[in-house]
């Protein structure tokens, strides 16, 4: 099955710099990138996502990029504000499944 | 619109009895999904459905059972719980089963004594 590896687990940021999460993926015939917000306590809702046509998106402060040639993906945050402060989880689409990263615990520091 | 909604919030349940997740969504998506949530290893899948009639396994599906009677409900039973089962548990839907957002419920967050 497909195996998604998020680096890194935990993220110190300052307010106002920028902050870099990295998603490697196994199975090449992935074809769907989401990233999801989870804020502590709540449901992980998507932020953004990208499809496997595509090398890079942007909304806003955030971006992904894709690398299908490596088989990673990444999610940029600029200017980070406190209210990014959450866990990031990264997921690949195979099929019928997603299969999530670990996550990554951001912490902007104001 | 309600969306996704879950029941219960949260629960405690001694070990060996039989527990019933509920999970009902209004937006008519095709696929519904159950995840399990524990700190480190992110969102793992138990069971989904594409369709009402199908279920399918997921990651981690022993212990646990489905079923999709209808396109709203998508209940997971827990037939005889362990501690193991401690978990936060989430619902999510999708329009199609091919690569569309999926949709999280708010979470059911289970304690197995």
């Amino acid at each position: 099955g497909e195996n998604v590896e998020q680096h890194p687990s935990t993220l110190s940021v300052q307010e106002g710099d920028s902050a870099v999460i990295k998603c490697t993926y196994s199975d090449s015939a992935s074809n769907y990138f989401p990233w999801y917000k989870q804020e502590l306590g709540k449901r992980p809702q998507l932020i953004i996502d990208i499809r496997s046509n595509v090398g890079e998106k942007k909304d806003q402060r955030i971006a992904v990029t894709l690398n299908k040639t490596a088989k990673h993906f990444s999610l940029h945050i600029t200017e980070t504000q406190p209210e990014d402060s959450a866990v990031y989880f990264c997921a690949a689409y195979m099929g019928y499944k997603l299969s999530f990263g670990a996550g990554t615990t951001v912490t902007v520091r104001a | 619109i309600a969306g996704i909604t879950q029941a219960p919030t949260s629960q405690i349940l001694a070990a060996g009895r039989r527990m019933t997740l509920r999970c009902t969504q209004d937006m008519r998506h095709n696929a519904m999904y159950w995840y399990r949530q524990d700190l480190g290893l992110g969102l793992r899948l138990i069971h989904y459905s594409n369709t009402a009639g199908t279920t399918g396994k997921g990651e981690v599906p022993d212990g646990y059972s489905v079923s999709r009677a209808n396109t709203d409900d998508f209940p997971l039973t827990l037939a005889s719980a362990v501690p193991s089962q401690t978990s936060v548990y989430f619902c999510a839907s999708s329009d199609s089963s091919v690569g569309d957002t999926q949709y999280f419920g708010p979470g059911t967050r289970l304690t197995v004594l």
